[in-house]
């Protein structure tokens, strides 16, 4: 079964609307999750990192007031795309890691904006 | 310098075949390795670990050679099944940081 949650698989919004998306890790705690973006054809991406009870930290390029992360849990982290518009259209997936040992991926979020 | 180079491919092989992929990594202090396979659209899963010593699963041998900071994947007889993306991952403990290669893409073709 899965380790990591996430949730919605698909969403479809309109442009100027807020998504939110949620990663859980189910059989462990999770201080550090990671998001990370993929386009068609394209290699992951990380967004950045989220940090329990702390700020994410996120990479170059990546607007944080834009993805909003919050890791208020052990065991759940938050994606929430702000004012959506067709090009953050994306598969978001995150991933967390139980104790540095390997690393699970989430099944993956496909956002439309439309 | 990345901290993960891999060759983004394609490669095409003819079932059978026999196919390696190899991933480089820069930092020395690199712990732990992975091999994971990403199907289309979907999440990446964990293939293999890497160890020192190499090891087989089946049809797919995992190496690991650190003096030269390399990791590869060999696999035998390709099935139509194999086709995917093949990400290399590299695990540096202090901070927890896992760093990605860009992906192979293999095609098995029939």
């Amino acid at each position: 079964g899965a380790v990591v949650s996430q949730h919605p698989s698909w969403v479809i919004c309109k442009s100027g609307t807020s998504v939110k998306i949620e990663c859980r890790s189910l059989d462990f705690q999770a201080t550090t999750m990671f998001w990370y973006r993929q386009f068609p054809k394209q290699s992951l991406m990380l967004m950045a990192t989220s940090n329990e009870g702390s700020k994410a930290t996120y990479e170059q390029g990546v607007e944080k007031d834009k993805f909003l992360i919050n890791h208020a849990s052990l065991t759940l982290s938050t994606l929430t795309v702000t004012s959506a518009h067709p090009e953050d259209s994306s598969f978001y997936i995150c991933s967390a890691s139980p104790q540095s040992n390997t690393i699970y991926f989430g099944e993956g979020s496909w956002l439309t904006v439309v | 310098r990345k901290e993960v180079e891999q060759d983004p491919g394609p490669f095409n092989v003819p079932e059978g075949a026999t196919v390696a992929f190899n991933c480089t990594y820069s930092n020395s202090a690199s712990q732990s390795f992975f091999w994971y396979r990403q199907d289309c659209r979907k999440e990446p899963k964990l293939l293999m670990s890497v160890y020192s010593s190499g090891n087989e699963d089946g049809r797919f041998t995992a190496q690991l050679n650190r003096a030269s900071q390399y990791i590869s994947l060999l696999i035998r007889d390709s099935k139509l099944s194999d086709s995917a993306t093949y990400l290399c991952v590299v695990n540096i403990r202090t901070g927890n940081q896992f760093y990605f290669g860009t992906g192979t893409s293999l095609t098995v073709i029939p």
